[in-house]
């Protein structure tokens, strides 16, 4: 059974930094892309960050660049979003979420949806 | 970026109701679309993807259709696990971007 686990949310004052973990199994972690999407309360979804399965492709939304840094462990089975310079509209759940193409080598163009989610981990950004 | 523009943003229905919700995109996404739905406390759950394909494990009152700008989801008899919020996303290119939501309630 694919389970996504997330860890590391709280509360962080306007400016701190944090780092959120997902922890994965029930797959093979290292063929899959991997993201982060973030849904403030009471509002939609938002996609933050995706990584490929190696690495080597790694993308993030406007609102996060520069800030958020997307990496992920495969000999873990982890993946990971360093969170800096936090603003009062980072509050929100952050969800890990799997791309469901299987990557069989290094150069795979992912699906860019989500099969599986984590249950979230709650970021609160507050003085 | 691609906007997804969702409609309604909510609507009331009651158990066996046909439910039609329609999402538009700001430009043309081919058949890169894909419907979620979410309940309240819960992590979104995928529906359908590529427009029209159902994911595993997924009722088949669930269908999408469209392509280009123009989508829809229908459930065609709802149930009352089917109350809840429902979001589109495109996955034509980053950044990935979804609707704004659609609340279904009794």
């Amino acid at each position: 059974e694919v389970q996504l686990v997330e860890s590391g949310g709280g509360l962080v004052k306007p400016g701190g930094s944090l780092t959120l973990s997902c922890a994965a199994s029930g797959f093979t972690f290292s063929n899959y892309n991997m993201n982060w999407v973030r849904q403030a309360p009471g509002k939609g979804l938002e996609w933050v960050s995706s990584i490929s399965s190696s690495s080597n492709y790694i993308y993030y939304a406007d609102s996060v660049k520069g800030r958020f840094t997307i990496s992920r462990d495969n000999a873990k089975n982890s993946l990971y979003v360093e969170m800096n310079s936090l603003r009062a509209e980072d509050t929100a759940v952050y969800y890990c979420a799997r791309d469901p193409r299987y990557c069989s080598t290094t150069s795979c163009y992912p699906d860019y949806y989500f099969d599986y989610w984590g249950q979230g981990t709650l970021v609160s950004v507050s003085s | 970026d691609i906007q997804m523009t969702q409609s309604p943003s909510s609507l009331s229905a009651s158990v066996g109701d046909r439910v039609t919700i329609t999402c538009r995109a700001s430009q043309s996404i081919s058949s890169y679309l894909n419907w979620y739905h979410q309940k309240p406390g819960k992590a979104p759950n995928l529906l359908i993807y590529a427009a029209s394909s159902l994911q595993s494990g997924v009722p088949s009152r669930f269908s999408g259709s469209g392509s280009g700008t123009d989508f829809t989801l229908t459930i065609s008899s709802l149930q009352p696990e089917d109350f809840a919020t429902y979001y589109c996303q495109q996955s034509y290119t980053t950044p990935l971007t979804f609707g704004g939501g659609t609340k279904v309630e009794i």
